[in-house]
């Protein structure tokens, strides 16, 4: 599809172990962002890439939370040591530039058990 | 993480009716966006505001970026029903320096056919 794409749609995993969640962001988008969004809340911005340069990581809230991207393109985000405080609904979304309108994927939502 | 304050918190109203939403913010930013999240999917951009005092319209939709740069509303008018949805505001600090995202904490806006 034409969109930012994200995978997997759910996961759900157990305290402890290591998850990672993929994003294909939009073909020819240079900039690519992470969010999470806790139950009814609004979305919290997590890390940013903007083409070779160095991301902006001041989002992550810990060092649990790490992210890349290969390529300038596909970007995976890695939680390690899940606890419970991080269920969430982990959101991708890019733009064509970093000024641009940022569009969202579906997002992946994480359950840990 | 910084939110926007966004209210009102929720809204149930009558098909037809026109509704309104705002974001106050104690920090000036340089861009004001709207958007609209259905349940299970990524927030969708409606509206995107660059200049202060700028008003814009999308539709049946038009928001306004406030003089002071610390406030955006949306009116949404002749609602329907598939206006039901959870509606964000958000705001880039930076500008043209890079496009981290603030949001706001949601309006939930049912629609009574």
């Amino acid at each position: 599809g034409a969109g930012v794409s994200q995978s997997p749609s759910n996961k759900v995993t157990e305290k402890g172990k290591d998850v990672e969640l993929r994003c294909d962001p939009i073909s020819g988008h240079t900039a690519l962002y992470w969010y999470r969004q806790s139950l009814g809340q609004g979305l919290e911005f997590l890390i940013y890439f903007q083409g070779n340069s160095a991301p902006d990581k001041s989002g992550l809230p810990s060092d649990r939370f790490s992210a890349e991207r290969t390529g300038g393109s596909v970007s995976t985000l890695t939680i390690q040591r899940t606890q419970q405080e991080d269920s969430a609904v982990y959101l991708c979304a890019s733009s064509l530039t970093f000024v641009g309108p940022q569009h969202f994927g579906d997002g992946t939502r994480l359950s840990i058990l | 993480g910084q939110q926007l304050n966004q209210s009102p918190q929720s809204m149930f109203i009558q098909e037809g009716e026109d509704v309104s939403m705002n974001c106050t913010s104690s920090s000036i930013f340089n861009t004001w966006l709207w958007y609209k999240q259905d349940p299970g999917e990524g927030p969708v951009l409606l509206i995107a505001l660059y200049k202060a005092g700028e008003l814009t319209s999308n539709g049946r939709l038009t928001a306004q970026f406030g003089i002071t740069r610390k406030d955006s509303f949306l009116n949404i008018s002749a609602s329907i029903p598939s206006d039901v949805g959870i509606y964000f505001c958000a705001g880039d600090l930076n500008g043209g320096a890079t496009n981290k995202l603030i949001f706001g904490t949601g309006t939930l806006l049912a629609v009574q056919p």
